[in-house]
């Protein structure tokens, strides 16, 4: 089952930056926080995932709250092909059972 | 290296009858999962197979089920379709219990 909260929807302009919440309220130790993004109709694509710290890489930057019960994925400088369905994910370390919510389904604005 | 790959990408059938769809993982890679997403239902988790057995398994009847293949190839197989079975297939693969990477999808319509 979903353990994920996030927002049905955002709107970005392109070129700014793109804050995607997640609350995970009850995560436990062992469970890592995984994003992937979905375009129309496409296989999920993997951005980022972490267990406790901040994480970064070319697609974007994870932000974990110290208490760990929330999230941020950041898309620095968003563009148009940034519009799709973003989900945010809690996964058991030993396990490999993903549990997709709703996710949000962010446009990127001209 | 290349990615997942699944076929057929579509796929229509009539109800009663069964299908087979079929997933290449990525190379090294050797667990196997697969996933459903329909509109009203979103994504959800079928199976999981590693090493050529199921290893999870999701809240679906019988008619699905699956297996692997000691190259890692997986099928699944649904019998006795439902107009209910259109969705979107996707399998996804992983070294092991570790980030999952996901392939097209197969496309099937049942009429």
């Amino acid at each position: 089952d979903a353990k994920t909260t996030q927002p049905t929807s955002m709107d970005c302009a392109e070129g700014r930056a793109a804050n995607l919440p997640c609350n995970h309220s009850t995560i436990s130790g062992n469970e890592y926080v995984y994003w992937y993004r979905q375009i129309h109709s496409q296989g999920p694509q993997y951005i980022i995932h972490g267990l406790k710290n901040n994480e970064t890489n070319e697609m974007a930057s994870l932000i974990i709250t110290e208490d760990r019960k929330s999230s941020t994925l950041i898309l620095p400088h968003a563009t148009l092909r940034d519009t799709a369905v973003y989900y945010c994910i809690v996964r058991v370390i030993t396990g490999n059972q993903f549990y997709f919510g709703t996710g949000t389904s962010l446009t990127v604005i001209p | 290296k290349a990615g997942v790959t699944q076929t057929p990408r579509y796929l229509i059938k009539t109800r009663g009858q069964q299908v087979t769809l079929s997933c290449s993982p990525i190379s090294g890679h050797r667990s196997v999962s697969w996933y459903q997403q329909t509109p009203g239902q979103g994504l959800q988790f079928l199976f999981e197979y590693f090493s050529e057995t199921q290893r999870n398994k999701g809240n679906f009847p019988g008619r699905f089920s699956g297996r692997q293949f000691s190259n890692s190839r997986s099928e699944m197989n649904v019998s006795t379709l439902e107009l209910g079975d259109s969705a979107l297939y996707l399998c996804a693969s992983s070294v092991l219990t570790d980030t999952q990477y996901f392939g097209p999808g197969t496309r099937l319509t049942v009429l």
